[in-house]
């Protein structure tokens, strides 16, 4: 069974800076998805940025970027720039692509605080 | 509907009641998931759905948890003679045909207390 490890409960930032929040996982598959959602208190999940194991290139979307490490399963968020309106909890979440569905696999989750 | 729409927003019960909680997807989505969010055990899942079918019920806790998805549509999870344990949000997924490859989308959730 794969499992995802998140290590840091909490993390703070000021806004502006720059905050990695560390993930990382086990599995014994060689294709899977590796995902970052944050939960803001409104509960509603929200899509951050994915990574497919199989590109090497590490994905972005605007001032999140991840730090994708296929050998050492470790997979960090680097949020840029923060602002007021990242604080939330996120979770790193893995996903098998030798599935012929979509069953997600969660970390424990950090909470994010962002100081003005 | 526009997104993942979940009821209701929050229940607070009595040991021992039996409660539902209802999920409604986004409209054509056939796949389906719950997931459960507690303090004790993080963020777990429960069950997938695919049209009205489960073929995987692997995260059910215990006999006392059930779901149906009826019309290829709403889904609701039945929890009987709930218990304190059973307290925690309940999350519900949708996504277009179920692939690994898609996105999920969230709903809002609903907080179950049981007193």
């Amino acid at each position: 069974a794969q499992t995802v490890t998140q290590s840091q409960p909490e993390m703070s930032v000021q806004e502006a800076e720059t905050v990695t929040l560390s993930c990382t996982y086990d599995t014994s598959e060689s294709d899977y998805y590796l995902f970052w959602y944050k939960q803001p208190p409104s509960r509603q999940m929200i899509l951050v940025i994915r990574q497919e194991a199989y590109k090497q290139q590490n994905a972005t979307e605007n001032r999140f970027s991840v730090n994708f490490q296929k050998a050492a399963k470790s997979f960090s968020l680097k949020i840029s720039d923060s602002q007021l309106g990242d604080a939330a909890m996120y979770f790193c979440a893995y996903r098998s692509a030798e599935l012929s569905y979509g069953k997600l696999t969660f970390g424990q989750g950090t909470i994010l605080t962002v100081h003005p | 509907g526009a997104g993942v729409s979940q009821s209701p927003s929050n229940k607070v019960t009595e040991k021992g009641k039996d409660v539902e909680l209802r999920c409604d997807p986004i409209s054509g989505h056939t796949a389906l998931y719950w997931y459960r969010q507690s303090l004790g055990q993080g963020l777990e899942f429960l069950i997938y759905f695919q049209g009205n079918s489960a073929p995987d019920k692997s995260g059910l806790p215990s006999d006392r948890f059930s779901a149906e998805r009826t019309g290829g549509s709403v889904s609701t999870l039945t929890i009987q003679r709930t218990q304190q344990e059973d307290s925690a949000v309940y999350l519900c997924a949708s996504s277009s045909t179920g692939t690994p490859r898609e996105t999920q989308y969230f709903g809002p959730g609903t907080r179950l207390l049981v007193l």
